[in-house]
């Protein structure tokens, strides 16, 4: 079993739509989450960080389920713009070991 | 503020040959991080090295691979001799990282090798 797991997609949705994304992750004792996003030939780049009590910035909302290891990633009211790589990061090891999933793509069309 | 340089940005080199990347991570950042990328892949760690020290370079192909990060600043990952299957695209990412928080990884742009 993979480390960090993921739908590697692709999502196609229309503009304005709700879109969700799911992460698994094999270490219980992992200890940080994060999404980046990573457009099309572009390095990654930290989207937001994820806390235990959940978090929400703008149209992105971000949960972690530490009993089931998941995290996921809800975008609401989805932009053209939003279309990208969506990776999901995750300390696997001791000290600071991230450890990114495939990356689920995502196609916002019009 | 200047963001993680990475050099070169594109490599074309013939299976045998080798080759170096080089990178300069943000200024005051203790952790340098080297990844591989292949297409539609996440990326990889290659390795990790916290100031001078390689903390976790579990995964790096230690035959042909080789890296080092001098005077904690700048590092360099090279390869020799390249294989048709090292194509991808190497990336560094830098951090602050203290004590045991995890800080927001930074990566340059990327070096895209091709071997043919």
């Amino acid at each position: 079993r993979k480390e960090v797991e993921q739908d590697p997609g692709p999502f196609n949705v229309p503009e304005g739509a709700t879109v969700a994304f799911n992460c698994t992750y094999s270490n219980s004792a992992s200890q940080s989450f994060f999404w980046y996003r990573q457009d099309c030939r572009k390095e990654p780049k930290l989207l937001m960080s994820v806390y235990s009590s959940g978090n929400e910035d703008g149209r992105f909302t971000a949960q972690l389920n530490r009993a089931s290891q998941y995290i996921s990633l809800l975008i609401r009211d989805s932009k053209l713009s939003d279309s990208a790589t969506y990776l999901c990061v995750v300390n696997t090891g001791g000290g600071n070991k991230l450890t990114f999933g495939t990356g689920t793509q995502l196609k916002v069309e019009l | 503020e200047a963001g993680v340089v990475q050099s070169p940005r594109y490599k074309i080199i013939e299976k045998k040959q080798p080759v170096a990347f080089w990178c300069n991570p943000i200024s005051g950042h203790n952790t340098l991080y080297w990844y591989l990328q292949n297409l539609g892949q996440g990326p990889e760690l290659l390795i990790r090295y916290e100031n001078e020290e390689a903390v976790d370079d579990s995964q790096l192909p230690k035959d042909r691979f080789s890296a080092e990060r001098l005077k904690g600043v700048d590092s360099t990952l090279k390869i020799q001799p390249a294989e048709l299957g090292d194509s991808a695209v190497y990336l560094c990412a830098s951090s602050l990282v203290l004590g045991s928080v995890t800080g927001e990884l930074f990566f340059g742009e990327g070096s895209r090798l091709t071997v043919l």
